[in-house]
């Protein structure tokens, strides 16, 4: 079955950087986007951008150019999101979530993974 | 780029029907048939409820429509069940090439 297995919770200090990474299965990687969409507690969803595993090419939100970073790994249909220079506002719950392409929705989404920003 | 305006909070009691609105520009909603709807239950991931306007996954209960006019989806649940209780976003692919969501909506089944 399809399935996105996230990294484990993460607790960084202010300043830091981090790295989640998503591993896709039951489908070819190489065929669908990746989002990430993070959600701080009691906040909604925000989305922070997309990357094309066939080609690692990117598209990030303004918001969060220059300090966020996606990449992936086909060999281990992988994919990961950096970001850095972290502040208390990055504390949220980080998602992935794939779009086939073509589409322009996210059909499967992993279960999330926290990052606590704190001193 | 921002948010879309979506109601805080919408209730009704079970068996009702309720919508909730999403409001964006002509440069999301209102530019392209690709808005899509997500239910999130506490401490889940969200779930595909809704795609390209009024499309429904397989799996996804025909209780569950969308539409669109002008720079407005909606997202109408009929037949309330209190399984529905949770919180709503709507998302739009924006002339940016990326992508924006909702503000969200809590349903609450009374």
């Amino acid at each position: 079955q399809v399935q996105l297995v996230q990294s484990g919770a993460e607790v960084k200090k202010p300043g830091a950087s981090v790295k989640v990474s998503c591993k896709a299965s039951g489908y070819t990687f190489t065929t669908y986007y990746m989002h990430w969409v993070r959600q701080a507690p009691g906040q909604g969803l925000e989305w922070m951008g997309i990357i094309n595993p066939s080609d690692s090419s990117t598209r990030y939100a303004q918001k969060f150019q220059g300090r966020v970073t996606m990449t992936r790994d086909t060999s281990t249909s992988t994919v990961y999101m950096e970001l850095s220079s972290l502040r208390s506002e990055d504390t949220a719950v980080y998602y992935c979530a794939r779009e086939e392409f073509s589409n322009t929705y996210m059909d499967v989404w992993g279960k999330g993974t926290t990052v606590t920003v704190s001193s | 780029q921002s948010a879309l305006t979506q109601p805080a909070s919408v209730s009704g009691s079970p068996g009702q029907s309720i919508t909730i609105s999403c409001t964006g520009t002509s440069s999301d909603v209102g530019g392209y048939k690709f808005v899509s709807w997500y239910q999130q239950h506490p401490g889940k991931a969200p779930k595909l409820m809704i795609y390209d306007v009024s499309d429904r996954p397989s799996g996804v209960s025909n209780r569950f429509s969308g539409s669109k006019s002008g720079n407005t989806a909606s997202l109408t649940i009929s037949g309330l069940q209190a399984e529905d209780e949770a919180d709503y976003y709507c998302s739009s692919y924006t002339s940016s090439s990326t992508y924006v969501f909702g503000t969200g909506t809590k349903v609450t089944v009374l």
